[in-house]
Parts: C-alpha cells; sequence; structure tokens
C-alpha cells in the first residue's frame, strides 16, 4: 500500500515569510509524527498527534511553529516569520498508535531559508 | 529521561567485513530500542525493533542487535557488509508509557569499500 508522502519535497523561501508542509499519512493509522533533521541537531521530536486526543507540542522549538492535524488524517505543520535556522529536513511519520509501533516515515521535505 | 548514544559518527568497513555500530541508551523506564537505516536523499526505514522477550533480534537485510540490559547497549551487527549497506544508521529509543516520540542519536555514517 501507499507509505507516507509529504509535500513539497524541496521548499526554499526568503527569511520572514511563512510556509507550511504537508503530510499524508498511511491510512488507518492513528498515530502523527513530526521531526525535524538538521546537521547540528540531529533528528527531533517537533510534535505528536494520537486521534482526536491533544496533542503533544512539547518538541515545538519555538511558538512560530504549529501544526494542525485535520480529521483525523492529513497533517499541515506551519512555520511563521522563518529564520535561516529553521533550514532543515522535516520528517513526518506515522503508526497505528500502539505502544512501540514501528513508525514509517515519509521522505521528508527540505526546507532551506534564504 | 531517555538518550541514545552513538559512538563513532563515520564508521568504514571492507566488503565482505563484520559491520558492528554501537548505541548506548539511558531510560528510567524498561526502554524500546530501535535501529532505523537512512539511505541517501531518502527516509528512514525500520532495521528492526526490540521490545520484549528475546534479547537477540533479527532485522532486514541481515542485520542483528542484541539487547543487553546490563550494559545499557543496542548495538547493530551484519557479519558480511555489502556495498548497498553504505548508508546512515540511527539508533532510538522509546520509554515504555511514554507519548510514543523516537528519541534519535546523532547516528552513525558506514562507509563499505570494496
Amino acid at each position: 500500500g501507499a507509505g507516507v508522502s509529504q509535500s513539497p519535497s524541496n521548499k526554499v523561501t526568503e527569511k520572514g515569510k511563512d510556509v507550511e508542509l504537508r503530510c499524508d499519512p498511511i491510512s488507518g493509522h492513528t498515530a502523527l509524527y513530526w521531526y525535524r533533521q538538521s546537521l547540528g541537531q540531529g533528528l527531533e521530536f517537533l510534535i505528536y498527534f494520537q486521534g482526536n486526543s491533544a496533542p503533544d507540542k512539547s518538541g515545538l522549538p519555538s511558538d512560530r511553529f504549529s501544526a494542525e492535524r485535520t480529521g483525523g488524517s492529513v497533517s499541515t505543520l506551519t512555520i511563521q516569520r522563518t529564520q535561516q535556522e529553521d533550514s532543515a529536513v522535516y520528517l513526518c511519520a506515522s503508526s497505528r498508535g500502539l505502544d512501540a509501533d514501528t513508525q514509517y516515515f515519509g521522505p521528508g521535505t527540505r526546507l532551506t531559508v534564504l | 529521561a531517555q538518550s541514545v548514544t552513538q559512538l563513532g559518527s563515520h564508521v568504514s568497513v571492507s566488503e565482505g567485513a563484520l559491520v558492528l555500530l554501537r548505541c548506548n541508551y539511558s531510560s528510567s523506564v524498561p526502554p524500546y530500542l530501535f535501529w532505523y537505516v537512512q539511505y541517501p536523499n531518502q527516509g528512514l526505514q525500520l532495521l528492526l525493533k526490540y521490545t520484549t522477550g528475546a534479547t537477540l533480534v533479527k532485522g532486514i537485510n541481515g542485520f542483528e542487535a542484541e539487547f543487553k540490559k546490563s550494559e545499557t547497549s543496542f548495538h547493530l551487527t551484519k557479519p558480511s557488509a555489502h556495498m548497498s549497506d553504505a548508508a546512515e544508521y540511527f539508533c532510538a529509543v522509546i520509554g515504555q508509557g511514554s507519548q510514543g516520540n523516537l528519541i534519535f542519536g546523532k547516528g552513525t555514517k558506514l562507509s563499505v569499500k570494496p
């Protein structure tokens, strides 16, 4: 079946602009995660959605970052007023939501802030 | 809080040689442990995971890892390296009872020489 998809695959933006990154999880997966991968910080957890529960936003680095998940499926990560340090690959993953279930990762969105 | 340490950011082996990638974890609760592989310009793919039961875990592509509680280790091995194994490998941990987000090590880039 189809895996996790993310769009766009690449995004170049200017400092100060807002960007939206999209994630389509595997159908039927109730858990959805966003991670960020950068040279300096490695792989960092950003935010976690599980079903209809309130999301775990504990990994968001600042209030410029937000995410939503509509209808328990597609998720959008929004970065407002982008900064150069936001340049990274943003990875989305989904799982069935059970304890220690395998997380399946999308190919990522490479964000470059000029 | 959980954490993961991967010893060696770069490991180089000859084709046919043993592959050993080291991972030590810190967790205040029994951990779930994972190894993911990332090929260039691709997302993360699960190699194997330990949840409960047998401490020697076999994964895809001939890789295996052994959970050693006394050493807080989960080293990844493969008896004979293949050129196609060249990639970056990430060890990750989830604490039991946590929200399920992965805590990753910094990664080890494996090079395979012909």
